[in-house]
């Protein structure tokens, strides 16, 4: 059983395309984050949902706008991709105040 | 400067060697976490700690709160070990709450050779 599911593990688009990523969580955690990785592994967050509200959006450009149809799910969805979208992109969830589970990733490539 | 800054950077290490990477962070926190990522994978959650101590198999996590500094320890390492080790620190929201929001430092490339 995957914890935190990802899809698709790999995308490659062309700039300017439209985007989705999706993810799910079977753990019953409340929170759920979208974290990017750039080429030189550095994580940062992007965005993170608490029962299905927005709590944290860390300077993301508007082209990305994150989902959560209810707590089990956070989608990302990217408009007007750039080459500098180019990363791997991690689900992860968690309760508050325990370790969180990450998702495989989802390796982006925008030619 | 970021907030959390991991050493060495890289290490390399012969199999059977004792290992220590190295993080220190500068912001206030509600806990420390270790990850590891293997090349092409995923990312898995090693430790959670907030205070002293934590041990599993080969593994071992510390926290000095008080020095804002975590170790973590491999013992016997293998060549399985080789990977990249990521310190993240949980921060506190306003009012002392927290969402977990993880901070990462830029990690520690681990190679074990046999």
């Amino acid at each position: 059983d995957t914890a935190v599911s990802q899809t698709p593990k790999y995308l490659v688009t062309q700039m300017g395309n439209d985007k989705s990523i999706k993810c799910e969580q079977n753990l019953g955690h409340d929170t759920m984050y979208w974290y990017k990785q750039d080429s030189k592994k550095f994580l940062k967050i992007m965005f993170s949902y608490n029962n299905k509200e927005l709590i944290i959006n860390e300077t993301v450009p508007n082209r990305f706008s994150p989902k959560s149809p209810d707590k089990a799910h956070l989608n990302l969805h990217i408009n007007s991709l750039e080459l500098g979208d180019s990363a791997v992109y991690f689900c992860a969830s968690s309760q508050v105040r325990s370790e969180a589970f990450f998702g495989q990733g989802t390796r982006l490539t925008v030619v | 400067k970021n907030e959390v800054e991991q050493s060495p950077q890289n290490l390399t290490a012969q199999e059977g060697e004792f290992i220590t990477i190295n993080c220190s962070y500068s912001v206030g926190i509600s806990a420390l976490h270790w990850l590891q990522q293997h090349p092409g994978g995923g990312i898995v959650s090693l430790f959670m700690l907030s205070s002293g101590k934590k041990k599993h198999g080969r593994l071992i996590a510390t926290i000095n709160i008080q020095e804002k500094h975590s170790s973590l320890h491999i013992t016997a390492s293998h060549p399985r070990d080789s990977a990249v080790y990521i310190c993240a620190v949980r921060g506190l929201h306003a009012g002392g709450t927290s969402y977990g929001k993880l901070t990462f430092g830029q990690g520690t490339i681990l190679t074990v050779h046999p």
